[in-house]
């Protein structure tokens, strides 16, 4: 059982490229999540998923984009890389039901240097 | 809107002493809290989780942590800390209605032997 699976673990981009995030879970989960990790500011939510086909903005969204492909996928694109997107982002999803959520189970990260 | 804040940005302990580190959190009804634990280069573990009824709830590795809703306040402890709880802490924040998963800044704890 892999959990949540988040490709690539590490990138480098140039200021201005385009780049996607991909984020799979295979638990049956409904709600996904994109998250920054930067130093000192903890986890910042950038967008989130409550069920297939919903997307909403976090904290930072802005510079980003989200696709929930189908309930196993959600993905995060940068259309234009800047140096201040560079951060460690984790990709977490939850389950809901009848009220009651699990909690959050977290990918291993993608380490993203925009130079 | 739903928040949590943890005041302690940094906190060293002795191998063995007692630890406490602290999570407010602002939400009109009962939320579900979590804390969460973080070692360099690593993914986010599950320390232990609030959803309802008992207060006091127990985690892995031998962590507690207490709800209190008089002070919105879920504070995490241990009574004897080892050098492996080296890491960074954090509290985050539930609130179905709003399905968003919302988590504090951290504390990163030393521990010296």
């Amino acid at each position: 059982n892999a959990g949540v699976t988040q490709t690539p673990k590490f990138q480098v981009l140039k200021t201005g490229q385009s780049m996607t995030l991909q984020c799979a879970q295979d638990m049956n989960h409904n709600s996904m999540y994109w998250y920054r990790q930067d130093p000192g500011m903890g986890l910042r939510l950038i967008y989130y998923s409550a069920s297939e086909g919903t997307t909403d903005k976090g904290e930072v969204p802005n510079g980003y984009n989200v696709s929930r492909l189908n309930k196993r996928e959600f993905s995060l694109r940068l259309e234009s890389a800047a140096p201040s997107q560079t951060s460690v982002y984790f990709c977490a999803s939850t389950l809901t039901a009848r009220g009651v959520n699990t909690e959050a189970f977290f990918g291993q990260g993608t380490r993203l240097t925009v130079v | 809107a739903q928040s949590v804040t943890q005041p302690d940005i940094h906190i060293t302990v002795s191998e063995g002493a007692s630890l406490e580190l602290r999570c407010n959190y602002s939400y009109g009804a009962t939320p579900y809290l979590f804390w969460y634990v973080q070692s360099p280069g690593q993914g986010l573990q599950l320390l232990l989780k609030y959803f309802s009824g008992d207060t006091l709830v127990q985690g892995i590795k031998g962590f507690e942590a207490e709800f209190k809703r008089s002070q919105s306040s879920f504070n995490l402890r241990k009574p004897s800390v080892h050098w492996s709880d080296a890491a960074e802490y954090f509290c985050a924040i539930y609130t179905g209605t709003a399905s968003k998963l919302t988590f504090g800044t951290g504390t990163r704890l030393q521990v010296t032997l």
